[in-house]
This record gives C-alpha cells, sequence and structure tokens, in this order.
C-alpha cells in the first residue's frame, strides 16, 4: 500500500459525458500528479500539482483538466469523452524533495 | 532527462538472481536512475534509485558503472510475484517520471 488513494477503481460511462476522478496523495505530500495508461500508449505524464499549483504539464488534452485543493486532494476532470480515453488513470504523490514518487492503484476508466 | 534502453523481455527462474540492464549513455552528472516495476495493471511500484554509489534495500540492489553510463538492477532471489515489467528510468531533480517501454520478466517456476 503506497498510501496514494484514487477512487472511483472502475468508471464505466458514455461517450460524450464527462467524469472526475479523485485523489488523496500520502500524508504530508504536496506534489501530485497524473499519468494515463491506455493499451497502445503506456505510461504517459498528464499533469502535476505542487501545493495547488500548476507545476508542469505534459501530454493533457484541452478537454482534461486538473486541480489541487487547500486539503492537497486533487481531482482530474475528462470532459466530452471519447472511446479513446478508456485507460488506466493514475495518480501519484511525492515529498517536497521530490526524490520517490508514489502511485496509487488506479482508476479504469471505460468509455462506451 | 536522459534516455533509457532496456531488453524488451527477459526470463529467470525462480529463486535464481534476476539482473536486469539498463543502458542511459547519455545521462547527465545530476540526473538519478531511478527502477520502478508494475505488476499487471497495479500501479507501478517504487523499487530503488541511485546517483552514483550501488545501492541495496529490502526489495533488489542497484549497480551503477563507474562511467554511469548504464546500470543493474538485481533481484536477489526471484519469486514469481516478480513477474512484472520493470523500468529503468533516468531523471533530474524533482522532475517527472517519464516511462519507456521497460523490460517484461517472467519468473518461470
Amino acid at each position: 500500500d503506497s498510501g496514494v488513494t484514487q477512487t472511483p477503481k472502475h468508471l464505466i460511462t458514455a461517450t460524450g459525458q464527462r467524469v472526475t476522478l479523485r485523489c488523496s496523495p500520502r500524508s504530508g505530500d504536496l506534489s501530485v500528479y497524473w499519468y494515463q495508461q491506455s493499451l497502445d500508449q503506456g505510461l504517459q505524464f498528464l499533469i502535476q500539482y505542487y501545493n495547488g499549483e500548476e507545476r508542469a504539464k505534459g501530454n493533457i488534452l484541452e478537454r482534461f483538466s486538473a486541480q489541487q485543493f487547500p486539503d492537497l486532494h486533487s481531482e482530474l476532470n475528462l470532459s466530452s469523452l471519447e472511446l479513446g480515453d478508456s485507460a488506466l488513470y493514475f495518480c501519484a504523490s511525492s515529498t517536497v524533495s521530490g526524490n520517490t514518487i508514489y502511485f496509487g492503484e488506479g482508476s479504469w476508466l471505460t468509455v462506451v | 532527462d536522459a534516455k533509457t534502453t532496456q531488453p524488451t523481455s527477459m526470463d529467470c527462474a525462480e529463486g535464481r538472481a534476476a539482473n536486469l540492464p539498463c543502458n542511459h549513455s547519455t545521462i547527465s552528472g545530476n540526473e538519478y536512475v531511478y527502477w520502478y516495476r508494475q505488476i499487471h495493471s497495479q500501479g507501478p511500484q517504487y523499487i530503488i534509485h541511485g546517483l552514483k554509489n550501488n545501492e541495496t534495500n529490502e526489495m533488489a540492489s542497484l549497480i551503477i558503472t563507474e562511467d554511469r553510463k548504464s546500470s543493474t538492477l538485481i533481484l536477489p532471489h526471484a519469486t514469481l510475484r516478480d513477474t512484472a515489467v520493470y523500468y529503468c528510468i533516468v531523471r533530474g531533480g524533482a522532475n517527472n517520471l517519464f516511462f519507456g517501454t521497460g523490460t517484461r520478466l517472467t519468473v518461470i517456476p
């Protein structure tokens, strides 16, 4: 158990819909990262937040957005969903020094 | 961050040491070598990291060559539960982790 908690574990939704994935980082961690893993793309970095502020952006679509709240939990919002958005979405967190990044167990999103 | 090269797949007999190589010939002086593994769609699991000295923890050992252009992750006594995809990642500072395709290790009974 890494200490990073993600909900929901599984989600099935229709094309065009919007979903929110939630992440609680490890206690004391200020950085939160989001990654996407689809069958044909491997693990892709989406976005990073540090203490509520966006720190780095990767291959995140404009239809996707994220935020980190004052209690340090984070949410990834996915809108206008397409079949190709079906994937595992991982959240990860790290300490201030950022030496080690720990991953949650992921949220399986299936778009039908 | 520097790019890494790993074999696509490897087999290892149960109970034997698994030695997973990684090349990172363009690594910079301040970049660390990290190893993660992913067991069948679970979240990537941190294994170990190092800068230039060899490192050991309860999971594995990391051997980095003197010129730092390559490294080897050693699982001393592989078990069936070590079957996973192993990622070698070179990372500078608090940058993000960029995952390649990794090595698929299969531990054979």
